[in-house]
């Protein structure tokens, strides 16, 4: 069975410094995995995503996320977080044996001036 | 416009009524769901349909059913809401490369259950 982690409920960081949300992972197949941000009464916007290839993969924004197949492991990073990175944050996994994505339960970045 | 939209919005309703949300798109994907988000819970797949004719039910099922009225349409309805069924809900689409295609999500309708 598929299933997501993101071991940390809030996250908090200065403006400026660098920023990492975790996600860990279990998949039965190859997995391809996906970040979601969702920002206030909005729904959830595509990031970046894994299929293969290149472990560090870029996405929106300045996103972006790496790969760790040992670690089972997705983490998403920024280098220099901005306030308006304020956000819930959500990683999605599918594998492909598996018909959809399984959400993590989401993570609330929190961005200070 | 928006590709995936969503309606109503918002909607407060009474214990045993029943509601229908619609979702429709333009994107001119197969693949359509309808998920509901509860804190701390994340998204959680209620059913989805990989075409006209191929619905399917996800985790969390029972309660609700679903109508897929064309390519572009999905509808959700509670048959007799119960205030546990509180939350928000999204509609999603992705095309047809599945393993590999993000989903498109509308915006969400806030459903209250007194």
């Amino acid at each position: 069975a598929q299933s997501v982690a993101q071991p940390e409920d809030q996250v908090n960081v200065a403006e400026g410094n660098p920023l990492t949300v975790k996600c860990t992972y279990s998949v039965s197949g190859n997995p391809y995995l996906f970040w979601y941000v969702q920002y206030p009464n909005r729904g959830l916007q595509f990031l970046l995503k894994y299929i293969t290839g290149d472990n560090l993969v870029k996405g929106s924004y300045g996103f972006e996320a790496e790969f760790n197949k040992s670690q089972t492991s997705f983490h998403l990073k920024k280098p220099s977080a901005l306030v308006s990175d304020s956000a819930l944050y959500f990683c999605a996994v599918r594998d492909n044996i598996g018909q959809n994505f399984v959400f993590g339960p989401g993570t609330r970045l929190s961005v200070l001036p | 416009d928006a590709d995936v939209t969503q309606t109503p919005r918002n909607r407060i309703t009474k214990t045993g009524k029943r509601i229908m949300l619609e979702c429709s798109q333009t994107k001119g994907h197969d693949r359509m769901y309808w998920y509901r988000q509860d804190p701390g819970l994340g998204l959680r797949l209620i059913y989805y349909s990989f075409d006209v004719k191929d619905i399917n039910k996800g985790e969390i099922s029972d309660g609700y059913s679903v109508s897929r009225q064309a390519q572009a349409k999905f509808s959700l309805s509670l048959e007799s809401a119960i205030p546990n069924q509180t939350a928000l809900y999204f509609c999603a689409t992705s095309g047809r490369d599945f393993y590999y295609n993000e989903q498109f999500f509308g915006p969400g309708t806030r459903l209250t259950v007194l």
